[in-house]
């Protein structure tokens, strides 16, 4: 059974730095595309950034390129994702997901 | 870049319709498909995989189909339960803004 288990949200401020853990489990991590997913509250699914299975390829939505780093750990079988510059609008619950399976999430709050 | 469109945005319907959403892809993503049900407060429940493989647990009302970049939702047999809002995910890419299904 495919496990995503997300860690690493909280409270920040504007300007400031996180990082989002997803430990990954039931499924062949290396071989599998991965995904990071937000929704901000009142909002819709807005895919954030993907990674592909040896890391070598990686794409991001508009709105946090340059600021958001996605990468993955296949011998840890965990994915990450770096998040710098944060501002307001990227207040959001973060979501791990591979395919169609996804984490519980994570909350990220970015207030002064 | 590939991006998805969901018609329609609100649907108002009543108990027992018979209910259709569509999703269209800017390109051809082949079978890389899901739908989701949202209710206020909620995480997203997946419903439809690969584009027409019911997820477990999921009532057999709701069924997916399509090819392409033509993708359809149908919930035949409207519940009081499945009044929600409605996403279509390319897997791992981007997602439709969103059908919400209302009371009509």
């Amino acid at each position: 059974e495919v496990q995503l288990v997300e860690s690493g949200g909280g409270l920040v401020q504007p300007g400031g730095s996180l990082r989002l853990s997803c430990a990954a489990s039931g499924f062949t991590f290396k071989n599998s595309w991965m995904s990071w997913v937000r929704q901000a509250p009142g909002k819709g699914l807005e895919w954030v950034a993907n990674i592909k299975g040896d890391g070598s390829e990686k794409s991001y939505v508009d709105s946090v390129e340059g600021r958001f780093t996605i990468s993955r750990d296949n011998a840890k079988n965990s994915l990450y994702l770096q998040m710098n510059s944060l501002r307001a609008e990227d207040t959001a619950i973060y979501y791990c997901v591979r395919n169609e399976r996804w984490g519980q999430g994570t909350l990220v709050t970015v207030s002064s | 870049d590939i991006q998805l469109t969901q018609s329609p945005s609100t649907l108002s319907a009543s108990v027992g319709d018979r209910v259709t959403i569509t999703c269209r892809a800017s390109q051809i993503i082949s079978g890389w498909l899901a739908w989701y049900q949202q209710k206020p407060g909620k995480a997203p429940k997946l419903l439809i995989y690969m584009v027409s493989s019911l997820e477990s647990g999921v009532p057999s009302r709701f069924s997916g189909s399509g090819s392409g970049t033509e993708f359809t939702l149908t919930i035949s047999g409207l519940q009081p339960d499945d009044f929600a809002t409605y996403y279509c995910q390319h897997y791992n890419y981007c997602f439709g803004p969103g059908t919400r299904v209302d009371l009509k």
